[in-house]
């Protein structure tokens, strides 16, 4: 397996943009994870699926943040507009029942 | 609500040195504890896991024990590696609240020179 597959890799964009990060899970996992990573504040949990439905979005930051996960292949978190302080490593993880979670590579944002 | 806390880095060793990496959680009831290490550039790997009090996971020679009584889940390696450099992430999920959720500390860099 490919294992968890992010994209983009790296992201440069300009601030009020629209920007789209997608998430590919490993194939039979049904639950998926959207994490954000900055030096301040660490791993943050901003929302996760269970067989495609939101569980919680509680971490979500604010309403200019939002994910889908239309199937249980594919995922996107959503910033729009963005703004230079969402710059930040973005990690998608999927896990199988209560397994451990698989992490992507990341997507890095810089907002400018 | 659950809570991980761990020391600060970076940790600095030189190679064969004894490693320790604190970590201390806030939870009722028993959750599972992790220890989660990211190399440079990569995602978040599980290095090692324990799902109840006294058990100790272990795995590339790195080894944690479960103490409930100190609500501690210490990273500890006899001999660290260059190749051991990266950060370490303890992490907790469940507990009374059986939450899904997967909450982190917010890592410890460890630095290895030969």
């Amino acid at each position: 397996d490919a294992g968890v597959i992010q994209s983009p890799r790296h992201e440069v964009t300009e601030m009020g943009q629209e920007v789209t990060l997608r998430c590919k899970p490993i194939s039979g996992h049904n639950s998926l994870f959207w994490y954000r990573q900055t030096m301040m504040r660490g791993l943050e949990l901003l929302i996760y699926f269970n067989n495609n439905v939101p569980i919680d979005d509680s971490g979500m930051p604010e309403d200019r943040f939002s994910a889908k996960m239309p199937n249980a292949s594919f995922s996107t978190l959503k910033i729009q507009p963005s703004e230079p302080r969402d710059s930040a490593v973005y990690f998608c993880a999927s896990r199988a029942g209560y397994t451990e979670a698989f992490f992507g590579q990341g997507t890095r944002l810089t907002v400018v | 609500g659950n809570s991980v806390t761990q020391m600060e880095g970076p940790v600095t060793l030189s190679e064969e040195a004894f490693l320790t990496i604190n970590c201390t959680y806030t939870a009722t009831g028993y959750p599972s504890l992790f220890w989660y290490v990211q190399y440079p550039g990569e995602g978040l790997q599980l290095l090692l896991k324990a799902t109840k009090a006294d058990d100790k996971g272990s795995n590339k020679g790195f080894e944690a024990t479960y103490r409930k009584e100190t609500t501690s889940f210490h990273l500890e390696k006899g001999s660290v590696q260059v190749s051991d450099s990266a950060v370490y992430f303890c992490a907790l999920r469940g507990g009374s609240y059986n939450t899904d959720k997967l909450i982190f500390g917010t890592g410890t860099r460890l630095q290895v020179f030969p």
